[in-house]
């Protein structure tokens, strides 16, 4: 049970290029997120998705996208990488627990610098 | 929105003393309050939550509390050890408790 997994670890870009970020869980659950962590400035919300087949914007969703492919599987990509987006990215997942409340449970995270 | 407030940022102590870490949250819908545990080039682990519904929990050597009238919750750590020093996080569900705001968290250093 190898919870959440994320790949790359490390990602170096140059301005413009795009990538895909790869995050899978295996705890069956049925929401998946994505944030960025920047110095003093806590996680972010970038996407999240409440549900096969269903995806929301969070906090800081521009210049991303996502596609939750399966149940296991949410991926995060950049189009067109910016300075901007140097950042850790840690993808979450979670379900209902006793009710209305969701644990999250986080992933190693991915450093993406652009320069 | 939802803003979550975290204080201090960085905190010392001497191993064995106690450690409190505050967070005050904005939106009265919150209904849910984790606590998170980031060491060095990991991602964050749960350590305890507490719900709305109580106003206090234990875990061996960490304790949350609650005051929703005054809308802040804060994480007790006693008897620290080196291997608490970490950064933690606070955060406050929104939106139906699927999301979460984060505090900006605060480095723990225990000093031997």
């Amino acid at each position: 049970n190898a919870g959440v997994t994320q790949t790359p670890k490390f990602q170096v870009l140059k301005t413009g290029q795009s990538m895909t970020l790869q995050c899978a869980q295996d705890m069956n659950h049925n929401s998946m997120y994505w944030y960025r962590q920047d110095p003093g400035m806590g996680l972010r919300l970038i996407y999240y998705s409440a549900s096969e087949g269903t995806t929301d914007k969070g906090e800081v969703p521009n210049g991303y996208n996502v596609s939750r492919l399966n149940k296991r599987e949410f991926s995060l990509r950049l189009e067109s990488a910016a300075p901007s987006q140097t950042s850790v990215y840690f993808c979450a997942s979670s379900d209902r627990v006793a009710g209305a409340y969701y644990e999250q449970y986080f992933g190693p995270g991915t450093r993406l610098t652009v320069t | 929105g939802e803003n979550v407030e975290q204080h201090p940022s960085t905190l010392s102590v001497q191993e064995g003393d106690s450690a409190v870490i505050k967070c005050t949250y904005s939106d009265s819908a919150s209904n849910y309050f984790p606590w998170y545990k980031q060491e060095l080039g990991k991602g964050p682990q749960l350590i305890i939550d507490i719900r709305s519904n109580v106003g206090e929990k234990k875990d061996q050597r960490i304790a949350v509390t609650l005051n929703k009238t005054a809308k802040h919750f804060s994480l007790h750590i006693t008897e620290t050890q080196p291997e608490d020093s970490a950064v933690y996080f606070c955060a406050a569900s929104i939106g139906g408790a699927q999301k979460l705001v984060f505090g900006q968290g605060t480095r723990l250093t225990i000093n031997p």
